[in-house]
């Protein structure tokens, strides 16, 4: 099975950096996506890894560790903007592509 | 751009009553996806389709059915509606990669 575990809340300041990390368990993995979701809306995606290592896109970085089935998605400069829920979500292995989705991260950044 | 549409933003039914729940996405995406998702628990998966006529059950198909007679429409259906099925539906589409493209929701109220 597959066990995805993510803070349920986290808070910042405009202008610094965040870390939201994501460790999970799988039987299998093919990959793994964070998406952004403001309040009220759809999640938009942000990344998708599915090697070791750091995917950097703007201010936003996400990080893989399939060894440790960790990954942690990176917000530099932080914007009033940012303030969303972070979902994180894997693909177990075996062929499927069906994502499992944590319980998603409520980031609130303040002035 | 994908687009991914659903027919209500915010829906009151009775209990008891049948409720539809139509999505649409225009990039001929082969997989669709409806999910609800409550506070707390995040994004739960209630059925998907990989292909016209086909249908999976997700981790939560309890009270549920599903319909794709199109590709581009994937229709949830609530048989005879609950007070615990009030909730925030979420249909997505992905394509042959894993990126989910999410609907705007539709918020449910069943009283």
């Amino acid at each position: 099975g597959q066990n995805i575990d993510q803070p349920t809340e986290m808070t910042a300041t405009e202008g610094a950096i965040v870390q939201i990390n994501c460790t999970y368990q799988t039987s299998g993995f093919n990959g793994l996506f964070w998406y952004q979701q403001h309040a009220g809306e759809a999640p938009t995606f942000l990344s998708y890894n599915v090697l070791d290592g750091l995917e950097e896109k703007g201010r936003f970085s996400s990080f893989l560790s399939r060894s440790k089935g960790y990954s942690y998605l990176l917000l530099k400069e932080l914007q009033m903007k940012d303030s969303a829920s972070y979902l994180c979500a894997v693909i177990i292995g075996g062929g499927s592509y069906i994502p499992t989705f944590g319980r998603g991260t409520s980031l609130i950044v303040h002035p | 751009d994908v687009k991914v549409t659903q027919s209500s933003r915010y829906l009151v039914k009775r209990t008891g009553e049948k409720v539809f729940l139509e999505c649409v996405q225009d990039m001929d995406h082969e997989n669709m996806f409806w999910y609800r998702q409550d506070p707390g628990l995040g994004l739960r998966l209630i059925y998907f389709s990989y292909d016209v006529k086909m249908k999976e059950k997700g981790d939560i198909p309890e009270g549920y059915s599903v319909s794709r007679e199109k590709k581009e429409r994937f229709s949830l259906i609530l048989e005879s509606a609950s007070t615990n099925q009030t909730s925030m539906y979420l249909c997505a589409s992905s394509g042959q990669g894993f990126e989910q493209y999410f609907g705007p929701g539709t918020r449910l109220t069943v009283t």
